[in-house]
């Protein structure tokens, strides 16, 4: 399969905590994109990063990216419970169009 | 608001049936993508098109499905005839044309879930 791999499965936490989701890729990249995911509903965009950024903020999103490793992070500060949705990373081939989607980490934000 | 839209937004039919789903991309959008997405197997690419061309259908069962873009707005997969594997979520995105160092995102439709008995 040439999907990237997430971890952890799935997460929870207390609203107020911070949440770490980690994927790992298998190809080089040119961008990296988190996307999230609420039950029911479509993917929605929330963050890209360059290949040549080690990390960009958005908000209450923090993205890192080591190439080296081949892994990116997500980390979500102060997570409330609105958070709670499944966070896909995805990755982008090169010669296509294409992006390649993590399997995702499934979010659980307690009151 | 922009934004990509998918009809049914629910099916239920029964095995043997043709089910064709539709979707709108973005106007002004040259990609459109249709994804699958099921508990088991994650969200996989089905087919996708750029300029209404097909650029990749490899990852759709040819015997059954096809897809096509008869204009600009519309979008459309068809099953015939459908099965009770072919039960998922079926998304929709589309994408921007690109420029530079094109950031390749999608934005998806609500999707269309499909069920078939």
């Amino acid at each position: 399969s040439q999907q990237g791999e997430e971890d952890p499965q799935a997460l929870s936490i207390q609203e107020g905590e911070n949440a770490t989701m980690n994927c790992s890729y298998k190809t080089s990249i040119n961008n990296l994109q988190w996307y999230r995911q609420n039950s029911g509903r479509g993917l929605v965009h929330l963050i890209l990063i360059r290949s040549n950024e080690r990390e960009k903020h958005s908000g209450r999103l923090r993205v890192t990216l080591d190439t080296s490793k081949k892994s990116s992070s997500l980390l979500i500060t102060a997570s409330r419970a609105a958070d709670t949705a499944s966070y896909f990373c995805a990755t982008d081939d090169d010669n296509t169009d294409k992006l390649i989607f993590g399997t995702g980490t499934r979010l659980q934000v307690f009151p | 608001d922009a934004r990509v839209t998918q009809t049914p937004r629910h099916k239920v039919t029964e095995m043997g049936q043709e089910v064709t789903m539709r979707c709108q991309p973005i106007l002004g959008h040259n990609t459109v993508f249709w994804y699958r997405q099921t508990m088991m197997q994650g969200l996989e690419l089905l087919a996708y098109f750029r300029n209404r061309a097909p650029l990749d259908d490899s990852g759709m069962p040819k015997d059954r499905f096809s897809a096509e873009m008869p204009d600009a707005t519309l979008a459309t997969l068809k099953i015939q005839p459908s099965e009770p594997r072919d039960s998922a979520v079926y998304f929709c995105a589309s994408g921007a044309p690109e420029s530079g160092r094109a950031s390749k995102t999608q934005y998806f439709g609500p999707g269309t879930r499909l069920l078939v008995l």
